[in-house]
């Protein structure tokens, strides 16, 4: 059974920073090209960014562009966020997801939510 | 980017009947990487269909999907309660940039 669970997720202040990860089990986490996908509250999905499966290329929305990076650590199967100069546009529930270019997100963890907030 | 517009926004339905939802692409969806999901209150989306008509795992055979292109469409054939949720289609097909619609709520009557 494949599984995501995100953490990492809180309160922050505007301009502060924070770290999400996700980790992945029940497949072979290597193989596969993982995204971030957020929903801000009331709103729709927002594709965030993603990451190939051996690191060799990242892709972000122009919305996250220059302030989020994303990076993955094969070795413990698990998927990070970094994020920086957050505003209150940025808060969130981000998921993060199995697939990115050509292959569907088939599989989602439950969400982290990141509250951007004075 | 490809933009993705879904319609109509809200559906009210009653259970039993079919419906239609409708996703328009700006420009062609390269492949047919064209994806719906289903979202209930409270949950993570759950992946519906993929290749813009093949069913994911689990998924009851009363939903299907076609299309090709720019216009894509899920029909739900015969509405069940569990059904109702937000469902969004969205295209993996472009490599710098994967993209939602905006959603379609479907409410059972």
């Amino acid at each position: 059974q494949v599984y995501l669970v995100e953490s990492g997720g809180t309160l922050v202040k505007p301009g502060g920073s924070l770290r999400l990860s996700c980790a992945g089990s029940g497949f072979n986490f290597s193989d596969y090209y993982m995204s971030w996908i957020r929903q801000a509250p009331g709103r729709g999905l927002e594709w965030v960014s993603y990451i190939t499966s051996s690191s060799s290329a990242m892709y972000y929305a122009d919305s996250v562009k220059g302030r989020f990076t994303i990076s993955r650590d094969n070795a413990k199967n698990s998927l990070f966020l970094e994020m920086n100069s957050l505003t209150a546009e940025d808060t969130a529930v981000y998921f993060c997801a199995r697939g990115g270019f050509r292959y569907r997100f088939d599989y989602w963890g439950q969400g982290s939510l990141v509250t951007v907030s004075s | 980017e490809i933009v993705l517009t879904q319609s109509p926004g809200t559906l009210s339905v009653s259970a039993g009947e079919g419906t239609t939802l409708s996703c328009r692409a700006s420009e062609s969806v390269t492949g047919n990487y064209l994806a719906w999901y289903q979202q209930k209150p409270g949950q993570a989306p759950r992946l519906l269909l993929f290749g813009a008509s093949r069913r994911a795992a689990d998924i009851p055979d009363r939903f299907s999907g076609s299309g090709s292109g720019t216009d894509f469409t899920l029909t739900i054939s015969s509405l069940e309660p569990e059904d109702s949720a937000i469902y969004y289609c969205q295209q993996y097909g472009s490599s710098r940039s994967l993209t939602f619609g905006g959603g379609t709520k479907v409410e059972i009557k």
